[in-house]
């Protein structure tokens, strides 16, 4: 069964840096990996999805990649804003309309 | 603006007395999801309908059952909610399964079990 894993669990940057979440799944078979954005006590906001046969995709700060080979991908985050706070889950489908998650990233970036 | 409603957005109810939450969708989305999301933990699939085909995950307790009326509405009943049902109910959609397109996630429904 796939196992989606996000390092770290949280994470705390001043405002104006750049940062990399990070997410590891371990079956390479997949359909697509998606990004998304969750604010507390909230649904999830899509980010960024990149097909299996993609590299990386872009959307104004953000910039997602994936190495389906192994099993990697990672959102970046340029010049991090205090709005930018959330946690950051990642999703691979792997057929069959079944998206696995992680358990994300909570982001913190101080004024 | 296209978008996933889910209503009530907070519902409490007792302890076995059956719940139904809502979902309705103006995206005209083939697909319709409910995942379950507990505290500090990954959103977990329920069940999903393909269309008018109805797929329940492996590892879904009976307690939970769903019905889509039509392309535009799904519901979520749970016939006799415990303590451990407490969470928030996800409901998403896509375009088409077979084409990989995205999930687009309502804003959810927080059932809180007393």
């Amino acid at each position: 069964k796939q196992e989606v894993t996000q390092i770290p669990a949280a994470l705390s940057v001043p405002e104006g840096e750049n940062l990399v979440l990070n997410c590891s799944f371990t079956d390479s078979a997949i359909y697509n990996l998606q990004w998304f954005r969750q604010d507390p006590g909230k649904g999830l906001t899509s980010l960024l999805l990149i097909q299996s046969s993609q590299r990386e995709q872009t959307s104004g700060r953000l910039n997602a990649s994936l190495d389906k080979s192994s099993g990697r991908s990672t959102l970046y985050i340029a010049a991090s804003q205090p709005g930018d706070s959330a946690t950051y889950l990642c999703a691979v489908e792997g057929g069959a309309n079944n998206l696995f998650f992680g358990t994300g990233t909570r982001l913190t970036v101080i004024p | 603006d296209a978008m996933v409603i889910q209503n009530p957005r907070y519902q409490v109810t007792q302890f076995g007395k059956p719940v139904t939450l809502s979902c309705s969708q103006t995206l005209n989305h083939n697909v319709m999801y409910w995942y379950q999301q507990k505290s500090s933990q990954a959103p977990k699939l329920l069940f999903h309908y393909y269309d008018k085909d109805f797929n329940n995950e492996a590892d879904t307790p009976d307690n939970f059952q769903s019905r889509r009326p039509n392309t535009s509405f799904c519901f979520l009943d749970i016939r006799s909610p415990g303590l451990g049902d407490a969470a928030m109910y996800l409901c998403a959609t896509s375009r088409d399964s077979a084409k990989s397109y995205e999930q687009y996630f309502g804003p959810g429904t927080r059932l809180t079990v007393t």
